[in-house]
């Protein structure tokens, strides 16, 4: 996990509030995975972003989420009017042609 | 992407070798083979990949199978440190995308 860097590391949120995770890929990365892990389950994939383009957005839920991966600055994944549904760990990971490396994780909590 | 199929779970004796099979008979001939951990919540960790030869690093030794449909991570001495949710993978090395399709891995439990 070194190098991938996320937050905030915990989150909490009321239902109907925004909630924004960050990512900040590791040094010379340039393509940035986010994945879902909610409770007691897999990571499920959301979206694929290289800088200023979306790749690959198939796992995201169609309302409310969005992501963007700027020329400058970390990812952000961003959760408009947050459910209790939402509450989850999301984990991003930064990625060479290769592997993927994973950052420690942010987790939502909904009230 | 292909199916895996791994244990639920595993149990290991500390310093002894933890070998964890995986099932991928429908994996295609350019996807390569990922192992990643997951300690507690933690960030998924990589451990290793590989195509067709057997890989060895730092952290353990993949063993492929001729026909490519199952493969073992060996973890050659485990540790407490060790135990973990281990998850066996196929992927697409490169290309425009390259996600991870988790299943619900092998859960080690390594004993002391």
């Amino acid at each position: 996990n070194a190098g991938v860097m996320q937050n905030p590391r915990h989150l909490v949120r009321r239902r109907g509030q925004e909630a924004r995770l960050r990512c900040s890929p590791m040094k010379g990365h340039s393509h940035v995975y986010w994945y879902r892990q909610l409770p007691e389950e897999g990571l499920k994939f959301m979206v694929y972003l290289q800088k200023e383009n979306i790749i690959d957005e198939s796992g995201m839920p169609k309302e409310r989420f969005s992501a963007e991966f700027p020329k400058e600055g970390p990812s952000i994944l961003r959760i408009q009017q947050v459910v209790r549904g939402d509450s989850a760990a999301y984990f991003c990971a930064s990625a060479t042609q290769e592997t993927q490396y994973f950052g420690p994780g942010t987790r939502l909590l909904v009230l | 992407d292909a199916k895996t199929t791994q244990p639920t779970s595993m149990d290991c004796a500390e310093g002894r070798a933890a070998n964890l099979p995986c099932n991928h008979s429908t994996i295609s001939g350019n996807e390569y083979v990922y192992w990643y951990r997951q300690i507690h919540s933690q960030g998924p960790q990589y451990i290793i990949h590989g195509l067709k030869n057997n890989e060895t690093n730092e952290m353990a030794s993949l063993i492929i199978t001729e026909d490519r449909k199952s493969s073992t991570l060996i973890l050659p001495h485990a540790t407490l440190r060790d135990t973990a949710v281990y998850y066996c993978m196929g992927s697409w090395k490169g290309g425009a995308t390259n996600k991870l399709i988790f299943g619900t891995g092998t859960l080690l439990a390594v004993q002391p």
